[in-house]
């Protein structure tokens, strides 16, 4: 069973500061590795997949993977108060394994 | 348009009851997943099918049973339903690149 740990929440941040969440997984196997965002009552909604070692930027988001360490993690740059949600990692290797998220509240 | 929908959006029912959940998605995936999400908690997978002919269990499929009727096409059984089915069911849809797309939800309560 593939273990994927989410840094505990929750995360305040002010408007305009940076968000960081972390994530790593126990499997060395997985392949892919995605961050959704999920508003309360919401469905998951994909904003950023990585496949490879380093950073992957798509506007105010960048993800980070070091598969040595096991470990994928992603910012938030000038946070706004749209950013407040539930952020979820997944971890996959033919299936999906989700953390339990990191809720993150941009307070203006 | 929805890429992938969900039917019901809200379901109350009674403990013993038979429950169908639906989903059927356009974006032509092969791959179409069920999920459940309990508060406070992270995405539990129940069942997936990667293609009509391929169902397999996930990590909590006790107690569910599934049908894939066409490549758009996913529905979730609950043959008996229990108190603590009460959740938030998500279906979701992907390629082989595992890019997953959520419909909607269905909040299922059962009394």
């Amino acid at each position: 069973q593939k273990e994927v740990e989410q840094n505990s929440g929750p995360l305040s941040v002010p408007e305009g500061a940076i968000a960081s969440l972390n994530c790593t997984y126990s499997d060395r196997v997985s392949q892919s590795f995605f961050w959704y965002r999920q508003y309360s009552g919401k469905s998951p909604e994909l904003i950023m997949s990585i496949y490879s070692n380093g950073d992957k930027e798509d506007g105010r988001f960048t993800a980070q993977l070091n598969k040595a360490s096991q470990y994928v993690s992603l910012l938030i740059r000038d946070s706004q108060p749209s950013d407040s949600a539930t952020y979820l990692c997944a971890v996959s290797d033919y299936k999906l394994s989700f953390g339990a998220g990191t809720t993150v509240t941009v307070r203006a | 348009d929805a890429d992938v929908t969900q039917t019901p959006r809200n379901r109350i029912t009674k403990t013993g009851k038979r429950i169908m959940l639906e989903c059927s998605q356009t974006k032509g995936h092969d791959r179409m997943y069920w999920y459940r999400q309990d508060p406070g908690l992270g995405l539990q997978l129940i069942y997936y099918s990667f293609d009509v002919k391929d169902i397999n269990k996930g990590e909590i499929s006790d107690g569910y049973s599934v049908s894939r009727q066409a490549q758009a096409k996913f529905s979730l059984s609950l043959e008996s339903a229990i108190p603590n089915q009460t959740a938030l069911y998500f279906c979701a849809t992907s390629h082989r690149d595992n890019e997953q797309f959520f419909g909607p939800g269905t909040r299922l309560t059962v009394l």
